[in-house]
């Protein structure tokens, strides 16, 4: 079982609010991922991090940001919260290897009222 | 572009082998892999292959890769009514710097 952590699983919030998805992963892996995810839905990539004070841009454009402070981990904020950001967030880390093989955390699911 | 795609939906009777077919655009993938995603979870890695391999199976699984055609397979023998999940298929592209280009799934449902 992959040891990489989401909270709060589950979020239900006010328009406007500022909000920070947590998320760890005690396996020393060296990239994280943030995947956006609409119910049953495909997986857009929002932003990645190569190591410790790397960030990028993923595929899908995002109002949210993220810091990498830690190599352990890769929170996500979004400063003000709307109903357009509703959706499933999804962490993933994966080992610099030929396999690239990516561990995802439990998500979590994002209501913006 | 890059690009993925699976068909969305996929019913079979438990006990008979399930077959989910995905095809990718980009050649120069290197890996291929296949998650399985239950209610309310994430991703769960099931398998992956290496572009150079046509075939590997591991239990129950089998994967198929036609390179040429760009189309991988995912074969469950003897389905389970705990197969039932949204699968997805994805590739890794070196020139993309490990991200992963995802599919949009494939929801099996199993019958009695």
């Amino acid at each position: 079982e992959a040891d990489i952590y989401q909270t709060p699983r589950y979020l239900v919030i006010g328009t406007g609010k500022k909000i920070t998805l947590e998320c760890s992963q005690t396996m020393g892996h060296d990239k994280m991922y943030w995947y956006q995810q609409d119910p049953g839905m495909e997986l857009h990539l929002i932003h990645y991090s190569y190591g410790v004070n790397s960030t990028e841009k993923g595929d899908l454009s995002s109002e949210s940001t993220v810091s990498r402070i830690r190599t352990e981990h890769f929170p996500l904020t979004l400063e003000s919260a709307r109903p357009s950001h509703t959706s499933q967030y999804l962490c993933a880390s994966s080992k610099s290897g030929r396999a690239d093989e990516q561990f995802f955390g439990p998500g979590t699911r994002l209501t913006v009222l | 572009g890059e690009d993925v795609e699976q068909s969305l939906f996929l019913s079979v009777r438990e006990g008979d082998s399930s077959v989910i077919n995905c095809t990718y655009t980009d050649s120069s993938s290197t890996y291929l892999y296949w998650y399985k995603q239950e209610p309310g979870a994430g991703l769960q890695l099931l398998t992956y292959i290496f572009s150079n391999m046509d075939m590997k199976q591991d239990q129950r699984l089998t994967v198929l890769l036609n390179k040429k055609d760009k189309h991988l397979s995912l074969r469950i023998a003897d389905t389970q009514t705990g197969d039932s999940a949204i699968y997805f298929c994805a590739e890794s592209i070196e020139s993309s710097a490990s991200k992963i280009i995802f599919g949009s799934g494939t929801r099996l449902s199993i019958r009695p």
